[in-house]
């Protein structure tokens, strides 16, 4: 069974600051991670994943996550954030088996003008 | 690219009532799908999972016979909600799987809202 945690609930930054959202998890069997977004009222869109391979992924609109395997963890991070970043957040994992997802609890994050 | 869509969007019924929400993959042909609820301001659980030719597997603590799940096709499965109460209410979101992508690659659906008063 996986888990996975996300230790900020909210995050508010300001437009064009750096942001990193983070994310823990935890598996006994290797894994998939997964990074989506979530507008209000609307569904999930993927913002990248990783399966193997550079531990580095970079994803759609400018958002980048490293897998730290040592440490458990995939931050999302981006250099600079827009308004239309702010949105609900989930990190979500799965064994390379079976393809349910376990997603966080979500991290929301506010871009202030 | 891949799509995958539900039907409704949004649906209000009475309670006690039945309500069905169709997931379909557009584009791609999908043996296996999942479906999630998410409460507001949480996050998603998944429910089951949808096996295109046989029976749906359900994670604990899901009601089999309230929430019917049916995958006829390799491109449609159909979560039933049976009886619906008011707690029933939420948002249900589906996602299958690409087996033929490089990848596995999930897609998700846009979502279903569903309200029962």
């Amino acid at each position: 069974a996986q888990s996975v945690t996300q230790l900020d609930s909210q995050v508010p930054v300001f437009e064009e600051a750096p942001v990193e959202l983070r994310c823990n998890y935890s598996s006994s069997v290797s894994v998939y991670l997964f990074w989506y977004v979530q507008y209000p009222n609307q569904g999930l869109q993927l913002l990248l994943k990783y399966l193997s391979g550079s531990t580095l992924v970079k994803g759609i609109n400018g958002f980048e996550a490293e897998f730290n395997k040592s440490q458990t963890s995939f931050h999302l991070r981006k250099p600079s954030v827009h308004i239309s970043d702010t949105a609900e957040y989930f990190c979500a994992v799965s064994g390379t088996g079976r393809r349910a997802l376990t997603f966080g609890s979500g991290t929301r994050l506010q871009v202030q003008p | 690219g891949a799509v995958v869509s539900q039907h409704p969007s949004r649906v209000i019924c009475k309670s006690g009532t039945s309500v069905k929400i169709e997931c379909r993959s557009l584009d791609f042909q999908a043996t296996t799908m999942f479906w999630y609820r998410q409460f507001p301001k949480q996050s998603l659980m998944l429910m089951a999972t949808s096996n295109e030719g046989s029976k749906a597997t359900y994670e604990q603590g899901v009601e089999k016979d309230k929430f019917l799940i049916n995958h006829a096709s390799l491109t449609l499965s159909t979560l039933t909600v049976t009886s619906a109460h008011p707690e029933d209410s939420s948002f249900y979101i589906c996602s299958a799987r690409d087996s033929a992508s490089s990848g596995n690659t999930i897609y998700f659906g846009e979502g279903s809202w569903l309200t029962v008063v």
